[in-house]
């Protein structure tokens, strides 16, 4: 089975702190992102990355950054994090055989005070 | 550009009754439709997809949905409710499968009364 694995399920940091937000895969997959889950709004993509050291904005991508340093792992950061990405933060890994297929992992809920 | 529109934030049904959740679609080519569940504190697993081929499409834990390119839906259906099927769902579409992501609808939370 496919495993997507975020290593913070919880996190609690206060405004203006830098948070990093990990995301492993063990399916050599390519294709990795970043969602924002919220209340009502659904799923919006932050950023995603079609090889390492590449990336692409997604719909959201205001005050976050990524990076792809290795292909397994993707990592989402908050620069400076602010009350308004209080939120759950979801990572995927797109699957090889063309069927759009997205793999996510358990999601990192973010409180930010 | 596509979009995906479901009808019904919250849907309530009793246990044994018919569970139908909605989901129209936007875009200007065949996408590739998705139908994803959450339960709580989770994340998203896959229920069901339509790629090509049979519009009629049967997902795990007996849900189904049926592409209707004429109507642009692709609702999702269960013949009778558990209590376990109490979740979040979510239809999602793509248009790029080799690349772009999903994107989702606002999702439907189905409560499942005893």
């Amino acid at each position: 089975d496919v495993k997507v694995t975020q290593s913070s399920r919880y996190l609690v940091k206060r405004t203006g702190e830098k948070v990093f937000l990990e995301c492993v895969q063990d399916m050599d997959h390519e294709n990795m992102f970043w969602y924002r889950q919220d209340p009502g709004l659904g799923l919006r993509l932050i950023y995603f990355s079609y090889d390492v050291k590449m990336k692409e904005k997604g719909d959201i991508p205001e005050g976050y950054s990524v990076s792809r340093e290795k292909k397994e792992r993707f990592s989402l950061i908050l620069e400076s994090a602010s009350t308004n990405q209080t939120s759950m933060y979801l990572c995927a890994s797109l699957t090889g055989d063309h069927t759009g297929e997205l793999f996510f992992g358990e999601g990192s809920r973010l409180t930010v005070l | 550009a596509q979009s995906v529109t479901q009808l019904g934030s919250h849907v309530s049904v009793s246990e044994g009754a018919l569970v139908l959740l909605r989901c129209n679609y936007s875009s200007s080519v065949p996408p590739y439709l998705f139908w994803y569940v959450q339960y709580p504190n989770q994340g998203l697993q896959l229920l069901l997809k339509y790629t090509t081929g049979a519009t009629l499409v049967k997902g795990i834990n007996g849900f189904e949905a049926e592409f209707k390119k004429s109507e642009t839906s692709f609702h999702l259906t269960k013949p009778s409710a558990h209590m376990s099927d109490a979740a979040e769902y979510f239809c999602a579409v793509t248009l790029d499968t080799g690349r772009r992501a999903l994107t989702f609808g606002s999702g439907t939370r189905l409560q499942v009364q005893p």
